[in-house]
């Protein structure tokens, strides 16, 4: 059972680019959270997505980041017009439905090393 | 708000011996998850073991164990055995047991780096 996939694990973006981060949660999870890590920091909650929906946004910045988790294919995070202040650890998490047990439990991939320079 | 406090920001052991990292957190609600979990240098983060705050006996997994202290808001974690492989960063996190709004987040602190000394 493959675990959470993530895709590029490192992305170097000029300042003014555009990033776009990739996640494919765990097979049979249907929730996918994105979490954000400064150097020397624990991870920061950005934003919680179900198919088709986002539940919670309220750590995502509100100008040029943008996540969505559509019907088919992996869960986007996408950041805009990137700036040397994004250079971070981006990790998506993924966690069964509801319905399941231990579906508060949620299991990481990777990470994406952003670099902006 | 809740808020999770990791105090010590290295720890070191010797191999084989025993450690304990330490966490505190803080928040108004009744029930509740806590977490640990692990990064080694890949990044990847692991998780290790799991609380239910409604669960008076600590959890254990194989050499890793928890005190909980709901009362005094305390969550360690107790590495027995300490193997070189268990040279990290842990992470403590903290999740709403209660649906809606941004309960479903998970809180983490700072961390604490781990080295094993052979």
């Amino acid at each position: 059972n493959a675990g959470v996939m993530q895709n590029p694990r490192h992305l170097v973006r000029r300042r003014g680019q555009e990033a776009r981060l990739r996640c494919s949660p765990m097979k049979g999870h249907s929730h996918v959270y994105w979490y954000r890590q400064l150097p020397e920091e624990g991870l920061k909650f950005m934003v919680y997505l179900q198919k088709e929906n986002i539940i919670d946004e309220s750590g995502m910045p509100k100008e040029r980041f943008s996540a969505e988790f559509p019907k088919e294919g992996p869960s986007i995070l996408r950041i805009q017009q990137v700036v040397r202040g994004d250079s971070a650890a981006y990790f998506c998490a993924s966690s069964p439905p509801l319905a399941q047990g231990r579906s508060y439990e949620q299991y990481f991939g990777p990470g994406t090393r952003l670099t902006v320079t | 708000a809740q808020t999770v406090t990791q105090s010590q920001p290295e720890m070191s052991v010797q191999e084989a011996e025993t450690v304990t990292l330490s966490c505190t957190y803080d928040t108004s609600e009744s029930d509740y998850y806590l977490f640990w979990y692990k990064q080694p240098p890949s990044r990847q983060m692991i998780l290790v073991i799991r609380q239910e705050a409604y669960k008076q006996q600590n959890a254990t997994e194989n050499r890793f164990s928890v005190n909980f202290q709901k009362a005094a808001k305390s969550f360690s974690l107790k590495i027995s055995d300490s193997q070189l492989g268990d040279a990290a960063m842990y992470f403590c996190a903290y999740r709403s047991a209660f649906s809606g709004g941004s309960n479903y987040k998970l809180t983490f602190g700072k961390g604490t780096l781990l080295t094993v000394n052979p």
